[in-house]
Formats: structure tokens, C-alpha cells, sequence
């Protein structure tokens, strides 16, 4: 089973600073990770995948980077609705697919 | 517009049964591989099953042998069994669906609550 690890469990940035938040792999996953944004009392919603792709919908201030085993997501100027949890998820070796524990961005 | 729509969760006590549905609309429904995941209260997500369109079915350690994945396509809807159940099965559990075959999941539920107790 793939182990995804996040960091920090906790990050606090400022309104309209740049937040990066960190995941590895126990292995290779390739480029099949994705990442999800959850706001309390709601469902999570994808934000990335193949590591660096947004879907539609999803503004061009999230940005996501990495292989093998480091990624990051990156928000460049963050906005009220960003403070969130956000979750990374490997579907390169799988089954189990398998998520990180999650960061939470909160406001500084 | 994706719509997932979960249903059937409750209190029930360890041992009981419950069967989740999840109606689907929006999209051509057999076409998709459509997961379970769940959330226990304050923790993170936890992938616990998957079928896809040719009803191929994959389930997490914690549940095998426990949780049984069906889909009806005629019906867009689909299942989750859920018998034997422990204390640590109480969570949200989300049914979201598949990038085609590829499990990364582009559209989510929003949920539906089971809680185990006795």
C-alpha cells in the first residue's frame, strides 16, 4: 500500500499571501496524484490531477507540481474561500487508493 | 450538471446491517466507475470501495468480506451492503464518481451519515 504524508497538519498564511502545501509518497506514484479542497460540512472537490491539471471551474491561482514521489500544491494569492482542508490522493498503484491525512489552511 | 445524491444512512448497532444507495443523474451513468469513500467524524478520507463498468469491484482491507459494491445502470443508482458493522465504520460516507476507469474522483455526493453504536 502506498503511504501519502502531508505537511504541514496545519498551515496559517494571511489573505492574498502565497500558501504551499506539501505531499510524498511512501513510492513512485508517477504523475496519477490528485488534490481536493473540503470545506467544513461539505464534500470534498477535486482541484487537480495527473499532478498539475485543473479541471474546469477551478481558478488559475491553484497550481499543482511535482512526480515520482514529492508534489505540491501551490495557491499563489489567497482568498477568503480558500481556508479549507486539503487532501492528496495517489491512484498509481491501486487498489487501495489511498489519501493523505490533510492539511488545514488557515487564516494568519 | 453531475448530481450524486446518497441515501439510506442511520444509527444502527455493531453487528446490524445498512444499505447506502447513491442516485446518479447528469451523465451516462454505465459508463463510469463510481467509488465509496468515507470520512470517520474529524478525520480524513478514506477510499473504502470501487466498481467500475464492466462491474469490476475492488474494496479497502477494512471492509472485504463485510461491504458488497453494486451498481444498477438501468436504475443510474448505485450500492453499498454493509453488514457486520463495527463501531469504526461510523463516518460520512460520499459516493463519488470515477474519471472514466481512472479513480480520481471529479464529482462527489454529499453524503450520508452512518453511525454504529450500541
Amino acid at each position: 500500500e502506498i503511504v501519502m504524508t502531508q505537511s504541514p497538519a496545519t498551515l496559517s498564511v494571511s489573505p492574498g499571501e502565497r500558501a504551499t502545501l506539501s505531499c510524498r509518497a511512501s513510492q513512485s506514484v508517477s504523475s496519477n496524484l490528485a488534490w481536493y479542497q473540503q470545506k467544513p460540512g461539505q464534500a470534498p472537490r477535486l482541484l487537480i490531477y495527473g499532478a498539475s491539471t485543473r479541471p474546469t471551474g477551478i481558478p488559475a491561482r491553484f497550481s499543482g507540481s511535482g512526480s515520482g514521489t514529492e508534489f505540491t500544491l501551490t495557491i499563489s494569492s489567497l482568498q477568503s474561500e480558500d481556508f479549507a482542508v486539503y487532501y492528496c490522493q495517489q491512484y498509481n498503484n491501486w487498489p487501495p487508493i489511498t489519501f493523505g491525512q490533510g492539511t488545514r489552511l488557515e487564516i494568519k | 450538471e453531475v448530481q450524486l445524491v446518497e441515501s439510506g444512512g442511520g444509527f444502527v448497532q455493531p453487528g446490524e446491517s445498512l444499505r447506502l444507495s447513491c442516485a446518479a443523474s447528469g451523465f451516462t451513468f454505465s459508463s463510469y466507475s463510481i467509488n465509496w469513500v468515507r470520512q470517520a467524524p474529524d478525520k480524513g478520507l478514506e477510499w473504502v470501495s470501487y466498481i467500475d463498468d464492466g462491474n469490476t469491484k475492488y474494496y479497502a482491507d477494512s471492509v472485504r468480506g463485510r461491504f458488497t459494491i453494486s451498481r444498477d445502470n438501468a436504475k443510474n443508482s448505485l450500492y453499498l451492503q454493509m453488514d457486520s458493522l463495527r463501531d469504526e465504520d461510523t463516518a460520512v460516507y460520499y459516493c463519488a464518481r470515477g474519471a472514466g476507469p481512472i479513480p480520481y474522483f471529479d464529482s462527489w455526493g454529499q453524503g450520508t451519515l452512518v453511525t454504529v453504536s450500541s
